[in-house]
C-alpha cells in the first residue's frame, strides 16, 4: 500500500537559518510524483514544490529545494533562510499516476521559525 | 473567483442532521477532489471526480457520505445522518485534469461541527 511517512511532529529553527524537513514514502510503482505543501493557521494548502520520480536533478523553487534520494525512498524538504512567515504545518504528499489524481498526505509537521 | 471556492465555511448541525457542502473548482479544471482533515492530521482522501464522474470513491468511509458532480463543474458532498465524529475540515481541491504532473489547488475548507 502506498503511504506517505513524516516522523517531526514538530520542529524548531531559528530566523534565517536552514531547516530539513523528513518525508519517506513507499509504493512499488515507477511513476509517481511527490509534492509539498504548506499549511498556515489560516488553514489554507499551500503547494511548494513537485518531484516527479523520474527526474534526475533535485527540484527548487526559490528558498524551497526537494532533497529527493529515489533508493531511500525519502523527499525531504529544505526551506534556506527561515523566514517568521514560514511558521506553519507542512505536509508531504504522493501521487501515483496510474491511480489517477489522489495525492496521498504524511501527518505533517509543525514548523516554527524564532526570531 | 480565482480560487476554489467552498460553502459554507462554518456549519454547525446536530447529531443525525443532513448536510451539503458545496465546492466551486477553478474554472477549467476538470479534477475535483475532497478531502477530510481532522486536528492535527493531514488530509485524508476521499473521493475525486474526472469531469461528472466519480473516477475513485474508495476515500468515502461509510453510505452516509455521498457527493455529486453533475454539470462537471460544481461538487456537493452530502453527509446523511451526521455523527460526532464527522466533525473536521472538508476540504476541496481540483486540478487542470487528473493526469497531469501539476499540483491540486485547494479551498479553504469548510469546517463542520456535529454537536
Amino acid at each position: 500500500a502506498q503511504k506517505i511517512t513524516q516522523t517531526q511532529p514538530g520542529m524548531f529553527v531559528q530566523e534565517k537559518e536552514a531547516v530539513t524537513l523528513d518525508c519517506t514514502y513507499d509504493t512499488s510503482d515507477p511513476s509517481y510524483g511527490l509534492f509539498w505543501y504548506k499549511q498556515p493557521s489560516s488553514g489554507e494548502m499551500i503547494f511548494l514544490i513537485y518531484q516527479g520520480s523520474y527526474d534526475q536533478q533535485n527540484a527548487t523553487e526559490g528558498r524551497y529545494s526537494l532533497n529527493f534520494q529515489k533508493a531511500r525512498k525519502s523527499a525531504n524538504l529544505v526551506i534556506s533562510a527561515s523566514q517568521l512567515g514560514d511558521s506553519a504545518m507542512y505536509f508531504c504528499a504522493m501521487k501515483i499516476y496510474n491511480q489517477g489524481g489522489k495525492l496521498i498526505f504524511g501527518q505533517g509537521t509543525e514548523l516554527s521559525v524564532k526570531p | 473567483g480565482a480560487g476554489v471556492s467552498q460553502t459554507p465555511s462554518n456549519k454547525v448541525t446536530e447529531k443525525g442532521k443532513y448536510v451539503e457542502l458545496r465546492c466551486d473548482p477553478i474554472s477549467g479544471h476538470t479534477a475535483l477532489y475532497w478531502y477530510r482533515q481532522s486536528l492535527g492530521q493531514g488530509p485524508e482522501f476521499l473521493i475525486y471526480f474526472q469531469g461528472t464522474g466519480a473516477a475513485d470513491d474508495s476515500g468515502l468511509p461509510n453510505d452516509r457520505f455521498f457527493a455529486v458532480r453533475p454539470e462537471g463543474s460544481v461538487s456537493t458532498l452530502k453527509i446523511q445522518r451526521t455523527e460526532r465524529g464527522d466533525s473536521a475540515v472538508y476540504l476541496c481541491a481540483s486540478s487542470l485534469t487528473s493526469r497531469n504532473t501539476g499540483e491540486l489547488f485547494f479551498g479553504e475548507g469548510s469546517r463542520l461541527t456535529v454537536l
